[in-house]
């Protein structure tokens, strides 16, 4: 069966910190691997992990993926109150209309 | 704008009521879902759908229904036949390969249903 793991469940830190968020999955024929940011409603997209070793970035969050141990981390450097928020971790199988497969999120609090 | 839109945002539902949630998309994507979200738990396939009049049984189907009639549209009902059906309902859509496509899936802003 099919699975993704996410670690940890819940996170608190305080502003200024640096956060790595681990994803660990177990799938058949996989394609790419995605993290999303959810603030209370609709995940809005992060980033797309599709090769071993090369490193997505977008301002102070960074992706990297690890094809031959199967896991993925996210890091957030200087995390600010607005990074509070659960992050999910999914994994595409199959072709690109394939199915996503979620694990059950990193839940994220930033104290001022 | 273009996007994905779900109404209601917020639906109640006595015991014994079928609902329908509705999901629009005029993105032009081909691929549609429906995910349920539970407190703490991360986003559960309900059904999807990879092109107009065919759709597929995610891992919770069991008491809901789809259709895809429209390429745009893709409504979920919720049937009596579902015996927890309060949850977090979110849609998605994702374009079709070979377009110069990502797997991305877009997701719309959701509907929380409540049965009293």
């Amino acid at each position: 069966e099919d699975k993704v793991v996410q670690s940890p469940l819940s996170l608190v830190v305080h502003e200024g910190d640096t956060v790595t968020l681990n994803c660990s999955y177990e799938v058949t024929n996989f394609r790419s691997l995605l993290w999303y940011k959810q603030e209370k409603k609709a995940p809005t997209f992060l980033f797309m992990l599709t090769s071993s070793g090369i490193e997505k970035k977008s301002g102070r969050l960074s992706s990297i993926l690890d094809k031959k141990e199967l896991f993925s981390i996210l890091n957030i450097t200087a995390t600010q109150t607005g990074d509070s928020a659960v992050y999910l971790c999914a994994v595409r199988v199959g072709s690109t209309l394939g199915r996503l497969y979620f694990g059950r999120g990193t839940q994220l609090t930033v104290w001022p | 704008d273009g996007g994905i839109t779900q109404s209601p945002k917020y639906l109640f539902r006595k015991e014994g009521q079928n609902v329908t949630l509705s999901c629009e998309q005029n993105l032009n994507h081909d691929a549609m879902y429906w995910y349920r979200q539970d407190p703490g738990q991360g986003l559960r396939l309900i059904y999807y759908s990879q092109i107009v009049n065919d759709f597929q049984k995610g891992d919770i189907a069991e008491g809901y229904s789809v259709s895809r009639e429209k390429k745009e549209s893709f409504p979920l009902t919720v049937t009596s036949a579902q015996k927890n059906p309060t949850a977090f309902y979110l849609c998605a859509s994702s374009r079709r390969a070979g377009t110069g496509s990502t797997d991305t899936q877009y997701f719309g802003p959701g509907t929380r249903l409540t049965v009293l």
